[in-house]
């Protein structure tokens, strides 16, 4: 069954230093989303991606953050500046075609940022 | 904007036992709902979603969900719960159109005991 891949699973970085988090969609997927979890909270929407755009953006998603989809295949987070709050697993997810028609979302398997 | 809550954080049941996870959410029009676990060191998985009609939803392993509109509910149940369901159960929903960012619940800690 087709999965969605993240890399690195885990990420230490310095306070201030840029981070990019990798995602592979499903291949045939045309909408992508980033989450955040901080530990012991609930997973929390930051922004999702359709036609090489963002469709829709949460008030965490500041000026910090960028995605990106670079070739056909990646689907990028970008943090400029981390910060300790940055701390927090965040998951990657896609789902398939849009037209009016509803896909569930498929989860990747999570990147663990740590910044120090 | 909408909001989910889950009443219990942490659940523990003897195997056997039937469960409900309760979940409630806030939004004035047309939403999807949907209930995700995740066992222990495994990434969210799909375990039912509700989108229209049949209000009472399956899923897989056994769970299934009822969708009651007038007290904006979509509660998660199983029958007879194994030592397998330990894991996190998160509810979410997003408005009518599908392919929004979901809104997720704080989970609810599920611990089977055998």
């Amino acid at each position: 069954e087709p999965e969605v891949t993240q890399t690195p699973s885990h990420q230490v970085t310095q306070m201030g230093q840029e981070v990019i988090l990798r995602c592979v969609p499903i291949s045939n997927h045309l909408y992508f989303y980033w989450y955040r979890q901080i530990l012991g909270q609930k997973v929390e929407f930051l922004v999702s991606f359709y036609n090489n755009e963002i469709s829709e953006k949460s008030e965490i998603f500041d000026d910090q953050f960028s995605v990106e989809r670079p070739d056909g295949s990646n689907f990028t987070l970008k943090i400029r500046s981390t910060k300790l709050e940055d701390s927090a697993m965040y998951f990657c997810a896609s789902t398939g075609q849009g037209g009016g028609k509803i896909y569930e979302q498929y989860f990747g398997p999570g990147t663990r940022l740590t910044v120090t | 904007a909408q909001s989910v809550s889950q009443h219990n954080h942490h659940v523990i049941l003897s195997e056997a036992a039937s469960l409900e996870l309760g979940c409630n959410y806030s939004y004035g029009g047309t939403v999807n709902l949907f209930w995700y676990v995740q066992y222990p060191g495994q990434h969210l998985q799909l375990l039912l979603k509700y989108f229209s009609g049949d209000p009472l939803v399956k899923g897989i392993k056994g769970f299934e969900a009822e969708f009651i509109k007038s007290k904006f509910s979509f509660n998660l149940r199983k029958p007879s719960v194994q030592w397998s369901d330990t894991a996190e159960y998160f509810c979410a929903v997003n408005p009518g159109g599908g392919a929004d960012g979901l809104t997720f619940g704080k989970g609810t800690h599920l611990i089977i005991q055998p």
